[in-house]
């Protein structure tokens, strides 16, 4: 069983539609939460960033962390065109041999069409 | 302006050849990283390293090599290129204290083929 487990879709939503992104995960050791945006040939980029439980908003973007169901989620509200890209989940533990090793899920490939 | 910067962007070799992918930040960071991705997979960490003269394997084995003598340069070689490396390399650099121990900074990437 992979220790992040994320959908990889794809997922076709029409533009201005909410999209909900989602991962689950196994290792309770994780702490910090990280979501990149992926465009096609292209590395991924930091999105958004939290640290254990609850929320945290930046602009049309929402993450969401849950450590007791071990389930995060991103929140992509009024979704554009632009925001078409394969989505990643990664975490990290805090501390011992782990520490700053990010663990990435699949990726979700969104495509918002106008 | 600080980044992250991979070298080549693409490459086309054949069986046996030597290759070196080059990585280079600008960030000061101590911490940098080599994963590998192949198309609709998840990044798997192959190489990393915490400082200069340290270099650790990471979780998916691979038959290549990297050094750290710079801190802002960190080499990855394949000494006898096979199809099976084929692949996407992605590198990445990090902090080394507090949040920013964790927030990774990817450059573009090379995409590599092997024939």
């Amino acid at each position: 069983q992979k220790e992040v487990e994320q959908d990889p879709g794809p997922l076709s939503v029409p533009e201005g539609a909410i999209v909900s992104l989602n991962c689950t995960y196994s290792n309770s050791a994780f702490q910090y939460f990280m979501w990149y945006r992926q465009y096609s040939r292209k590395g991924p980029e930091l999105l958004m960033y939290t640290y254990s439980s609850g929320n945290k908003e930046d602009g049309r973007f929402t993450a969401q962390v849950d450590k007791s169901s071990k389930y995060i989620s991103l929140f992509i509200r009024d979704s554009q065109p632009s925001d078409s890209a394969t989505y990643l989940c990664a975490m990290s533990a805090m501390g011992g041999t782990s520490y700053g090793k990010l663990t990435f899920g699949q990726g979700t490939i969104l495509t918002v069409h106008p | 302006e600080a980044d992250i910067y991979q070298t080549p962007r693409y490459l086309v070799i054949g069986t046996g050849k030597k290759i070196t992918l080059e990585c280079s930040q600008t960030m000061g960071h101590d911490k940098m990283y080599w994963y590998q991705q192949d198309p609709g997979m998840e990044l798997h960490l192959i190489h990393y390293s915490y400082g200069v003269n340290s270099t650790e394997k990471g979780d998916l084995s691979s038959e290549s090599t990297v050094s750290r003598i710079r801190t802002e340069h960190f080499p990855l070689t394949l000494e006898s290129a096979r199809p099976s490396h084929t692949s996407q390399y992605l590198c990445a650099s990090s902090g080394l204290t507090g949040a920013a121990y964790n927030e990774q900074f990817f450059g573009p990437g090379t995409r590599l083929t092997v024939l």
